[in-house]
């Protein structure tokens, strides 16, 4: 079975601090991605990743940043926090190539930030 | 402009009550359209793959359709802890330089109650 793992199931942080949100796989998976998803807006896309050390805008980068320095590791980083980045964040990676899983993405647990 | 929508927002069913969920999409060509299952609290599990108009998938009281325009999930007999957020997402043909992106609808909150 897949599996992604996030670092941290529930984050509080001040105003102004540097966040650094972690997710790994293990399954060998070219893409990952992180989300933020809020009620009644859905799940946005902040950034995304195909290739190690590449990286692309989603939807809503403002405000964020990514490092992907290792295949299974993919860091989500909000470089000075804000109370509107108070939000769940999910992780998901997938296969590019293969078989009939083609292109699904599987998610981690998801982390509650929420940010004072 | 929203490229996949889902219908209804919420549904309320009495269990035993069949019902199905829609999920309507506007991308040119599709690659994929995938459902999920997402508990309160918990990130989205996936479901199912369709790749082809007529195509059909099934697992326990779950049953997912393709046509060219739109995908439906039919729950037939629905229990309790059928209760959740199903959310549907489509890979589009047409994003050559975002391979692997997914667009992800809304989501059906469906309640099911004994």
């Amino acid at each position: 079975d897949v599996k992604v793992t996030q670092s941290s199931r529930y984050l509080v942080k001040r105003t102004g601090e540097k966040v650094f949100l972690e997710c790994v796989q293990d399954m060998d998976h070219e893409n990952m991605f992180w989300y933020r998803q809020d009620p009644g807006l859905g799940l946005r896309l902040i950034y995304f990743s195909y290739d190690v050390k590449m990286k692309e805008k989603g939807d809503i980068p403002e405000g964020y940043s990514v490092s992907r320095e290792k295949k299974e590791r993919f860091s989500l980083i909000l470089e000075s926090a804000s109370t509107n980045q108070t939000s769940m964040y999910l992780c998901a990676s997938s296969l590019t190539t293969g078989g009939s899983t083609l292109y699904e993405q599987y998610f981690g647990p998801g982390t509650r930030l929420t940010v004072t | 402009e929203d490229q996949v929508t889902q219908s209804p927002e919420a549904l309320r069913l009495q269990e035993g009550e069949s019902s199905s969920l829609n999920c309507s999409y506007t991308v040119s060509g599709l690659r994929g359209l995938f459902w999920y299952r997402q508990d309160p609290g918990k990130g989205p599990e996936f479901l199912f793959t369709l790749y082809s108009a007529g195509e059909e998938k099934e697992k326990e009281r779950l049953k997912a359709t393709l046509t060219k325009k739109e995908s439906f999930l039919h729950i037939t007999a629905p229990k309790p802890e059928d209760s959740a957020t199903y959310l549907c997402a489509v890979h589009p043909a047409d994003r050559g330089s975002t391979l692997g992106r997914l667009y992800f609808g809304r989501g059906t909150q469906l309640t099911v109650w004994p």
